[in-house]
């Protein structure tokens, strides 16, 4: 199975703050890699695809980058809504597997 | 657009079947470019994929739990189905049934979840 590491586990900040988080697979998934956005009660819901493709009607706030084992998803001015925990997942091959999340928290 | 409900028994004996359906309205149970699929998510915990099935039967299960895992598919009914038997208190959880989608590769439309508690 392909593990999917991430990093932080949590952070703290402040709207209007720009935030990275970082998930890292054990082998190349080359650019096979989702990102979620994960509330309270609610089930996951797709941001990012394919690393860097935005899902449509996410705000352009929200970004990915990376290729092969590394990966980042950014936020650049977060707002009040996007506190949340946010999974990576990797669609390179089955089975699926997701990242342990990062929960992002107001400061 | 493709809508997504969960149900089944809350409750669930330990060592006995956890059975789940979800119902898919909205778009076709038989397109050919979805993978129906179980995902679960214990209380405080992350994401693990149990499997998916194809319009067509065809399945793909997560190897940690392949020998206790079915997913089937009614296409005249426009449901999917999970079973896990021989269940623990481990297999407590909140259980997603979603939509992959093949083409761009990622789960699209998520059910509300069907929380599962095992007792003993």
């Amino acid at each position: 199975d392909i593990q999917m590491t991430q990093s932080p586990s949590s952070l703290s900040a402040s709207v209007g703050d720009s935030v990275t988080i970082t998930c890292r697979a054990s082998q190349s998934i080359r650019i096979y890699l989702n990102w979620y956005q994960q509330k309270p009660g609610k089930a996951p819901k797709l941001l990012i695809y394919t690393a860097s493709s935005l899902q449509r009607g996410v705000p352009s706030r929200f970004s990915g980058t990376g290729s092969g084992t590394d990966f980042t998803l950014t936020i650049s001015s977060l707002q009040p809504e996007d506190f949340a925990t946010y999974y990576c997942q990797q669609s390179y091959t089955t089975p699926l597997t997701f990242g342990g999340g990062t929960k992002v928290e107001i400061k | 657009q493709v809508q997504l409900q969960e149900s089944g028994p809350g409750l669930v004996k330990s060592s006995e079947t956890l059975s789940l359906t979800c119902s898919v309205s909205g778009d076709s149970i038989s397109s050919d470019i979805y993978y129906w699929s179980w995902i679960r998510q214990p209380a405080g915990k992350g994401l693990e994929w149990i499997g998916r099935v194809s319009a067509s039967g065809s399945t793909n299960y997560n190897p940690s739990l392949n020998s206790r895992v079915t997913i089937s598919v009614d296409t005249s009914k426009s449901h999917f189905s999970l079973k896990l038997n021989s269940v623990t208190a481990a297999d407590t959880a909140v259980y997603y049934c979603a939509s992959w989608n093949a083409v761009p590769r990622y789960f699209d439309y998520w059910g509300q979840g069907a929380p599962v508690t095992v007792s003993s």
